[in-house]
């Protein structure tokens, strides 16, 4: 069954705390994995895609990288800006669309000044 | 300026009522969605149109149906609310399914309240 599951559930650092959230996923022909961000009383905005094993992409303190089993969101020097949920989802082939998208639960970061 | 727009952004509702959430999207996009979000924040798609045309119909009671009068509004009705309806529902919009860079954009949300 395709599944997404991400790692930790929460997350707490401190203020410039470098660290790394896990999203692994079982899904039969991957054709891409997103990364949202989601605010509270928000809906998840779209940070990244990634494609291919070997790929990654940036964007501000955010660092997203792929395997073929499971991809990381690498945040360096957080600042408490940056506290939200982050979701990894992969989209599962449906007639021929495909962005069902499969969502993981999310990693609830908490960064404190 | 906004790109997707849901309304209304809260609903409180009595058990059996009918309601409906309008959704707007001003992206030019082809495809359109709801998901709902659970207590526990997973997200799971319900509908998916495309071009006003029904694509993706999940496992999802017939009390909830979903119309595309264009390819800019999907909107949701609900009939004989329970109270297992409670949950935050998204609407979503996104270029032709199978394209490559074809993120979905979601609105922000109704949070719906059944009592």
């Amino acid at each position: 069954e395709d599944q997404v599951t991400q790692s930790p559930e929460a997350l707490r650092l401190q203020e410039g705390e470098s660290s790394s959230l896990n999203c692994s996923y079982t899904v039969s022909g991957l054709r891409g994995l997103f990364w949202y961000r989601q605010d509270p009383g928000k809906g998840p905005e779209f940070l990244f895609t990634l494609y291919s094993a070997g790929e990654e992409k940036e964007k501000e303190r955010l660092k997203a990288t792929l395997t073929k089993k499971e991809s990381f969101l690498h945040i360096t020097a957080p600042k408490p800006e940056d506290s939200a949920t982050y979701l990894c989802a992969v989209p599962k082939g449906y007639g021929g669309a495909t962005n069902k998208l499969i969502f993981g639960t999310g990693t609830l970061l908490a960064v404190q000044p | 300026d906004t790109a997707v727009s849901q309304t209304p952004k809260y609903l409180v509702t009595q058990m059996g009522n009918d309601k409906s959430i309008k959704c707007e999207q001003n992206l030019g996009h082809d495809t359109m969605y709801w998901y709902k979000q659970d207590s526990k924040k997973f997200l799971k798609i319900m509908f998916s149109y495309n071009n006003k045309e029904l694509i993706i119909n999940e496992t999802v009671p017939n009390r909830f149906s979903p119309k595309s009068p264009d390819k800019a509004h999907l909107n949701l009705h609900i009939n004989s609310l329970e109270l297992g309806d409670s949950a935050v529902y998204f609407c979503a919009s996104s270029h032709q399914p199978g394209q490559r860079n074809s993120p979905l954009h979601f609105g922000n949300g109704t949070r719906l309240t059944v009592t």
